[in-house]
């Protein structure tokens, strides 16, 4: 079965570059949710769309950006990152209206040095 | 707001051993509760859920019942094995709409020796 695929796996940038993280959903599913766990922490909730609309916003600095497309594809926009973004970005999708269970993808580790 | 509060860890328990860990949960409304696992350098994986007071969630051999009077969900197994070391999740989602974001208790790493 198709699962939630995240691009890239793995990625390293510098202090005050830019980051862009790639989400494509279990197809049909209408909601995508953004993640971040830090090392030894559990996952944060930054943000959610809805069917492409932002649905809920949790602790998502304001240099983070996303927006959901026509194709119900997800991207995550980071700028002049810090050390401190370093950390494991999880999307997930789920099927809104006949569950609230949520499926992950496998994250992309974002270092930052 | 929302929140979960798992019991703190490590915890490592010898290959047959009971494991239970602990859970409760904060929220208004009536959540779904799920247990997710993480295995090392992988991402999340839905272990087991439930979805109203009462409901027990099962698979490879972990339960776990909704306990509405005591707002718990402790993850149990009768026989851990080695396969079974990771980091375990209690997590709730408020609902629909705005509310269906999950919120994770703090994780608790399980190590099982042969």
């Amino acid at each position: 079965a198709a699962g939630v695929i995240q691009s890239p796996r793995h990625l390293i940038k510098e202090k005050r570059e830019t980051a862009t993280l790639k989400c494509y959903p279990i197809p049909r599913h209408d909601t995508v949710y953004w993640y971040q766990q830090g090392p030894g922490q559990d996952p944060q909730f930054l943000i959610s769309f809805y069917e492409k609309m932002q649905s809920d916003k949790g602790s998502i600095p304001d240099r983070f950006s996303a927006q959901q497309f026509s194709d119900y594809h997800s991207e995550l926009n980071m700028s002049s990152l810090e050390l401190g973004d370093s950390a494991l970005y999880f999307c997930a999708s789920s099927l809104l209206l006949v569950s609230t269970e949520a499926f992950f993808g496998q994250g992309t580790r974002l270092t930052v040095v | 707001g929302d929140s979960v509060t798992q019991m703190e860890g490590p915890v490592t328990l010898s290959e047959e051993a009971c494991l239970t860990i602990n859970c409760t949960y904060t929220a208004t409304g009536y959540p779904s509760l799920f247990w997710y696992v993480q295995y090392p350098g992988e991402g999340l994986q839905l272990l087991l859920k439930a979805t109203k007071a009462d409901d027990k969630g099962s698979n490879k051999g972990f339960e776990a019942t909704y306990r509405k009077e005591t707002t718990s969900f402790h993850l149990e197994k009768g026989s851990v094995q080695v396969s079974d070391s990771a980091v375990y999740f209690c997590a709730l989602s408020g609902g629909t709409g705005a509310n269906s974001k999950l919120t994770f208790g703090k994780g608790i790493t399980l190590s099982v020796r042969p």
